[in-house]
């Protein structure tokens, strides 16, 4: 299975704080994709890096992908309460027709 | 843009009922697919479609149906329904056929509870 696994499963940290999420995947992929996922509602597309990419930012977030060690990491500065959800990684490999999800890292940021 | 709507936002049914769950999209999307969430399993995919009339089977395809006779709509059918069909069902569309190539835009969800 192409599926991506987040590390850690849940994280707590205090507003300011920097937040770190990690995806590892077994095989090649295309790309792979951030999504957002408050209590309750539908995902949100954070970022999308593309198997010839090192490194995107966008706003807070900054997105890594070390191919090599088959791993891309989410890094959230300075966060906020807002920034209080679940997070997911989304691997598109082989056919591109399909993203396949991890099971998600659980942010808490304490005010 | 209304982007991408679901209908209903919640639902109770018998098992052995069958129901339709409805979705739209408002952005002239090609792609559009369906998932399931279960608590600690992530997403997985049930259905997807790359245009109208061309629809393909996802991760977990069993129990359900789809079509797609129009750019806009893309039910997903529950034939005879389970209590494993409990979860929650999101919708989701993007702009090119090849729908893993960009992002994906979700609707906010169904939750469905089979008993």
């Amino acid at each position: 299975s192409q599926q991506g696994e987040e590390d850690p499963q849940a994280l707590s940290i205090q507003e300011g704080e920097n937040a770190t999420m990690n995806c590892s995947y077994k095989t090649s992929i295309n790309n792979l994709q951030w999504y957002r996922q408050n209590s309750g509602r539908g995902l949100v597309h954070l970022i999308l890096i593309r198997s010839n990419e090192r490194e995107k930012h966008s706003g807070r977030l900054r997105v890594t992908l070390d191919t090599s060690k088959k791993s891309s990491s989410l890094l959230i500065t300075a966060s906020r309460a807002a920034d209080t959800a679940s997070y997911f990684c989304a691997i598109s490999g082989g056919s591109n027709y399909k993203l396949t999800f991890g099971k998600g890292t659980l942010l808490t940021v304490n005010p | 843009n209304a982007g991408v709507t679901q209908t209903p936002k919640f639902q109770v049914l018998k098992t052995g009922q069958s129901m339709t769950l409805q979705c739209a999209q408002d952005m002239n999307h090609e792609y559009m697919s369906w998932y399931r969430q279960d608590p600690g399993m992530g997403l997985r995919l049930i259905h997807y479609s790359v245009g109208a009339g061309i629809t393909d089977q996802g991760e977990v395809p069993n129990g359900y149906n789809v079509s797609r006779s129009t750019t806009e709509d893309f039910p997903l059918r529950l034939l005879s329904a389970a209590p494993s069909q409990t979860s929650v069902y999101f919708c989701a569309s993007s702009y090119t056929p090849s729908g893993g190539d960009n992002e994906q835009f979700f609707g906010p969800g169904t939750r469905l509870t089979v008993l």
